[in-house]
């Protein structure tokens, strides 16, 4: 049972333009949101957050939109760079669990 | 901040061996620490998760005395895979969390683990 989902599993954009990707949930307990970025056979790197009391969360070029009556969020990416491409995932928790589910993450290419 | 290191980046074993894989939290103490493992092109998998100075919770189907964890300070957690068997060559990852109500895992590069 895959409880966070993500369904593009590779993206390619131009540099420049904006990267979006997609993340689905399906237990509505969950009630924080994270994107990480991972290169091969590297940990991930934590890029941004998201409380389900929030809808929008900005850092700089990245953005993330939560829609929880969809049970979807999406990461942002503007301007896309070409070292952004890599695998990113989505994770959700349950507070007080500490746990993190990942999807199964989708790559990016951003092309020069 | 938030370094998380473990050691060894790689290792190959024999089959029938024991290999231990240490994770180590290097400007944070880290109350809690998870265990995951990666298979190709696949997502990550919580195996445990490991409170210091208590024993680790395990995720339905991982085997506890075959993946033993230890937790014995705020910044080192020691995964030790007993008996290994081909099927356990994987992706081995740890991460770390720096107090209870913190979301963000803060997670090391990794450890690939070949049992031949």
């Amino acid at each position: 049972d895959q409880q966070v989902k993500q369904n593009s599993p590779s993206l390619s954009v131009q540099e420049g333009r904006i990267s979006i990707l997609n993340c689905d949930y399906t237990n509505s307990m969950f009630d924080y949101f994270l994107w990480y970025k991972k290169y091969p056979a590297e940990g991930p790197t934590f890029l941004i957050s998201i409380s389900s009391i929030k809808d929008k969360n900005e850092d700089g070029r990245f953005t993330v939109f939560l829609n929880k009556s969809a049970k979807h969020l999406s990461l942002h990416i503007v301007p896309s760079q070409p070292g952004d491409s890599a695998v990113y995932f989505c994770a959700a928790s349950i507070s007080n669990t500490g746990k993190l589910i990942f999807g199964q993450g989708t790559t990016l290419q951003v092309k020069p | 901040g938030a370094v998380v290191s473990q050691h060894p980046s790689w290792v190959i074993c024999k089959s029938g061996t024991s290999v231990k894989i240490e994770c180590r939290s290097l400007d944070f103490q880290a109350t809690t620490m998870f265990w995951y493992r990666q298979f190709p092109k696949q997502s990550l998998m919580l195996m445990a998760t490991s409170n210091e100075g208590s024993k680790a919770t395990y995720e339905q189907g991982v085997e506890k005395d075959k993946f033993l964890i230890n937790h014995a300070s705020l910044t080192l957690s020691t995964l030790t895979v007993t008996s290994a068997h081909p099927e356990d060559s994987s992706f081995y990852i740890c991460s770390a969390t720096a107090g209870q109500g913190i979301h963000e895992q803060y997670f090391g590069p990794g450890t690939r683990l070949t049992v031949t």
